[in-house]
């Protein structure tokens, strides 16, 4: 069964670091979403991206993140200066086309990123 | 997006029935009812969705009252990895442009137990 694919499974960085969290959503899907879900708290939606360009953001989606999907494949999540609570698991996700009823998001297995 | 509640947590033995309430008593016409489960610390995973109609898959059946403002998800014989949390979540039948995002709560921590 295809599966939404997400690397690294852990990133330890230093704070003001730059990351980026990589994602490889389902091939024939084409809405692209990015969650994080800080210990213990809620998932919470970040960003929807679709038609190579962001669909909706989230207040939490500030300046510091950005989205791309570089090769037509996968789907990437950059923090350009990390900070103590960009702590968390952050999962992608994918929907196939619309127009489907069932409208069900996929998600991947989440990278784990401390923020040291 | 409507507001749903859910008891924070609910234990069921292995092999009987566990069934899951939510309330969404300010949904609108054009929300369906979903069902989401997170495995511990796993990405979420879709169970069920639903419009006003009852609904069953191979996971799970959907129970939406007539009303529409609570709905029961059964799990028919629990095992031990059904151990989650599940989040019962609303959202349009409509997509928007990019799709819709998805709202979680907080859930209910669902424990299967010997």
């Amino acid at each position: 069964e295809p599966e939404v694919t997400q690397t690294p499974s852990h990133q330890v960085t230093q704070m003001g670091q730059e990351v980026i969290l990589r994602c490889v959503p389902i091939s024939n899907h084409l809405y692209f979403y990015w969650y994080r879900q800080i210990l213990g708290q809620k998932v919470e939606f970040l960003v929807s991206f679709y038609n190579n360009e962001i669909s909706e953001k989230s207040e939490i989606f500030d300046d510091q993140f950005s989205v791309e999907r570089p090769d037509g494949s996968n789907f990437t999540l950059k923090i350009r200066s990390t900070k103590l609570e960009d702590s968390a698991m952050y999962f992608c996700a994918s929907t196939e086309p619309s127009g489907r009823a069932r409208n069900e998001q996929f998600f991947g297995p989440g990278t784990r990123l401390t923020v040291l | 997006d409507a507001k749903t509640t859910q008891p924070p947590s609910m234990d069921c033995a292995e092999g009987r029935a566990a069934n899951l309430p939510c309330n969404h008593s300010t949904i609108s016409g054009n929300e369906y009812v979903y069902w989401y489960r997170q495995i511990h610390s796993q990405g979420p995973q879709y169970i069920i969705h639903g419009l006003k109609n009852n609904e069953t898959n191979e996971m799970a059946s959907l129970i939406i009252t007539e009303d529409r403002k609570s709905s029961t998800l059964i799990l028919p014989h629990a095992t031990l990895r059904d151990t989650a949390v599940y989040y019962c979540i609303v959202r349009p039948r409509i997509l928007t442009g990019g799709g819709n995002k998805l709202t979680f709560g907080t859930g209910t921590q669902l424990k299967v137990e010997l």
